[in-house]
């Protein structure tokens, strides 16, 4: 899979939202930008993915860079609940056959009350 | 919301013992995989799983690890001979297929496994 890069760590106050963002230069045309999060002791939860245009669901939202070497989730209004850490993860067209997800460090997001 | 349920949350064993992780998949799902983090590292991947079959493993899976369906409801994970090495959080997710659109996967809250 392309390599994405996210910064280390990230600190937010509670009900203000939160830009996560995350480079990947090397993304090819078929590559969909998946982002997970995981909550302390808890399994990898999926937050959203797309593929050019912007997408939004009731999690978050998926800003994609025009040139889609980066990309930026949006949280709206983080709550103590959305304390986690966030992996953006490139996985290619299914028909590449690979449906594996590669897990890099993420961001450790911190929510100050 | 369906869900992927893990048993147990959490194994001792003793090394060189057999250990079987259980995971029921959510119902409608076709593609079922197994993931471990080792405490303060990556999540990595491990095994994929489809139609009675592994479509994909890692360098991790070797000969110890099997995986199986026994049912129609039931996914597991069995390490054969357990190493002090294997002792890590165990994750089991599933999908649908993941035809266009790359369907996303749905994790458990894993099995944590500490080999004595």
């Amino acid at each position: 899979d392309a390599k994405t890069t996210q910064p280390n760590s990230m600190e937010s106050n509670e009900e203000e939202p939160v830009h996560l963002p995350c480079n990947h230069s090397t993304i090819s045309g078929t590559d969909y930008i998946h982002w997970y999060r995981q909550l302390p002791s808890q399994g990898p939860e999926y937050v959203i993915h797309g593929l050019t245009s912007n997408v939004n669901n009731r999690m978050a939202s998926l800003a994609i860079a025009e040139d889609r070497k980066s990309s930026t989730l949006i949280l709206h209004r983080a709550t103590l609940r959305d304390a986690a850490v966030y992996y953006c993860i490139l996985k290619p067209y299914s028909g590449a056959g690979s449906y594996q997800l590669t897990f890099g460090k993420g961001t450790k997001l911190s929510v100050i009350p | 919301e369906p869900e992927v349920t893990q048993t147990p949350s959490h194994q001792v064993t003793q090394m060189g013992q057999e250990v079987i992780l259980r995971c029921v998949p959510i119902s409608n799902h076709l593609y079922f995989y197994w993931y471990r983090q080792i405490l303060g590292q990556k999540v990595e991947f491990l095994v994929s799983f489809y139609n009675n079959e592994i479509s994909e493993k890692s360098e991790i899976f070797d000969d110890q690890f099997s995986v199986e369906r026994p049912d129609g409801s039931n996914f597991t994970l069995k390490i054969r001979s357990t190493k002090l090495e294997d002792s890590a959080m165990y994750f089991c997710a599933s999908s649908e297929a993941p035809r266009v659109g790359n369907q996303p996967q749905h994790f458990g809250d894993g099995t944590r496994l500490s080999i004595l």
